[in-house]
């Protein structure tokens, strides 16, 4: 599949479980995204990382852990996640030339739910 | 502070009628912006840019630096206009960060 891919769709998760998100991107961007889409609110950026090394944390819980092995694929590993975390996960990549930024390619999202 | 603001989280017009979806910035700068739109179960996608100043499903959208907006207009809805439609902002000492709105569900009534 071209474009961004998230798996997996869906994921419920208890409080004690460790789990993994992944994203896949094919587009030969270099930069990749971490954002999450709440009910009734902005989405907020979690993390950005730039030809694999993480350039931004939002000040992200640290029950919340990136990996960007390489420039294709990034993770989040989710461990001890309150019930507030529940949110839509998404994934997007772009490609950051100097000072223009060309647009970004979303995943259709990772649905989480915490139990 | 930087900062996108959507005033309307609904906003609900009949077919034909045309459509403004305003978005504010805050930014001392010179930013990017653009817009976004999620359909329904489909994945979230850009619309249009500032830079490009072109019109993308008849959409169109006029960056008033004066007045800081970026409102996306189109003369004529259309059913599958309906979506929810996002305003984001790119600072031009950032080459990554999107600041967004909170969003605009859009719904087109025949």
């Amino acid at each position: 599949e071209t474009g961004v891919t998230q798996t997996p769709r869906h994921l419920v998760m208890g409080m004690t479980n460790k789990k993994s998100l992944k994203c896949e991107q094919h587009l030969g961007h270099n930069a990749m995204y971490w954002y999450k889409q709440s009910a009734k609110k902005p989405l907020e950026l979690m993390f950005v990382y730039n030809f694999k090394e993480q350039t931004e944390n939002n000040s992200v819980p640290s029950r919340f852990s990136p990996e960007c092995p390489n420039s294709s694929h990034l993770f989040l590993h989710l461990h001890t996640l309150q019930p507030e975390d529940s949110a839509l996960y998404l994934c997007a990549s772009s490609q950051a030339r100097g000072a223009v930024n060309t647009e970004a390619f979303f995943g259709q999202g990772t649905r989480l739910t915490v139990v | 502070a930087q900062r996108v603001t959507q005033p309307e989280k609904l906003l609900s017009v009949f077919k034909g009628a045309p459509v403004e979806l305003k978005c504010n910035y805050s930014y001392s700068g010179s930013p990017e912006l653009f817009w976004y739109v999620q359909y329904s179960r489909q994945r979230l996608q850009l619309l249009l840019r500032h830079i490009s100043r072109e019109s993308i499903k008849g959409f169109t959208a006029d960056l008033n630096k004066g007045e800081t907006s970026f409102h996306l207009k189109k003369p004529f809805a259309q059913e599958e206009d309906s979506a929810m439609y996002y305003c984001a902002l790119t600072p031009m000492d950032s080459n990554y960060q999107l600041i967004w709105g909170a969003g605009t569900k859009l719904i087109i009534k025949p």
